[in-house]
């Protein structure tokens, strides 16, 4: 079984201040992992994505995450939050040994709320 | 707009109706994913197609959900006999695997709502 962890439901960041939200995953084989944002009534945005390589991912609007293996985590962060970055922001593994057709398992989600 | 759609956007119906929804997949993405979202939660695996092939049902959640996808390319999710449980956002995914590389593309959602 395959599952995510996103132990904060708020972040709260005043702008320009560097922001992190946070991901722990567990699965039986390697992972994939995923981070989407999602704005109000608005669908999953693919943010970045950590398959095999260096540990840093750089994604979309200047964020990246840092995948580390022996703590299971694949955390989000970004140097500078803007107000725009205010989302609803979904971690999400696959284990690459899964045979159950590729399905995404995702996070409860993390609501950033980015401060003037 | 080349990303993925999804028909209606929101979808207000009483308990009992049966209720119907499309997708349209990027095109030439050979895989197709429903999920459900309800709220203050991630989403929620329920089938998927490669091409015209549904590969993976055993997560949907009752008999009263159904899935097609006939011809390869849009998609439709059908929930009959409604209940007020099934409230939720259902969004669709496409993707084109490449090997075991693969990056599941979302659509905006139909939003249900049932009374």
């Amino acid at each position: 079984a395959q599952s995510v962890a996103q132990p904060e439901d708020q972040v709260n960041v005043a702008e320009g201040n560097p922001l992190t939200v946070k991901c722990t995953y567990s699965v039986s084989g390697n992972p994939y992992l995923f981070w989407y944002v999602q704005y109000p009534n608005r669908g999953l945005q693919f943010l970045l994505k950590y398959i095999t390589g260096d540990n840093l991912v750089k994604g979309s609007y200047g964020f990246e995450a840092e995948f580390n293996k022996s703590q299971t985590s694949f955390h989000l962060k970004k140097p500078s939050a803007l107000v725009s970055d205010s989302a609803l922001y979904f971690c999400a593994v696959r284990d690459m040994n899964n045979n159950a057709g590729n399905m995404l398992t995702f996070g409860g989600g993390t609501r950033l709320m980015v401060k003037p | 707009d080349t990303g993925v759609s999804q028909n209606p956007r929101h979808k207000i119906t009483k308990r009992g109706q049966n209720v119907t929804f499309r997708c349209d997949p990027i095109s030439e993405h050979n895989r197709l994913y429903w999920y459900r979202q309800t709220l203050g939660q991630g989403p929620e695996f329920l089938t998927y197609f490669q091409n015209e092939a549904q590969l993976e049902k055993s997560r949907l959640l009752s008999d009263r959900f159904s899935a097609e996808r006939p011809k390869g390319s849009f998609s439709t999710l059908e929930i009959q006999r409604t209940e007020q449980g099934d409230s939720a956002m259902y969004l669709c995914a496409s993707s084109l695997v490449i090997g075991t590389k693969e990056t599941q593309y979302f659509g905006p959602g139909t939003r249900l709502l049932v009374l």
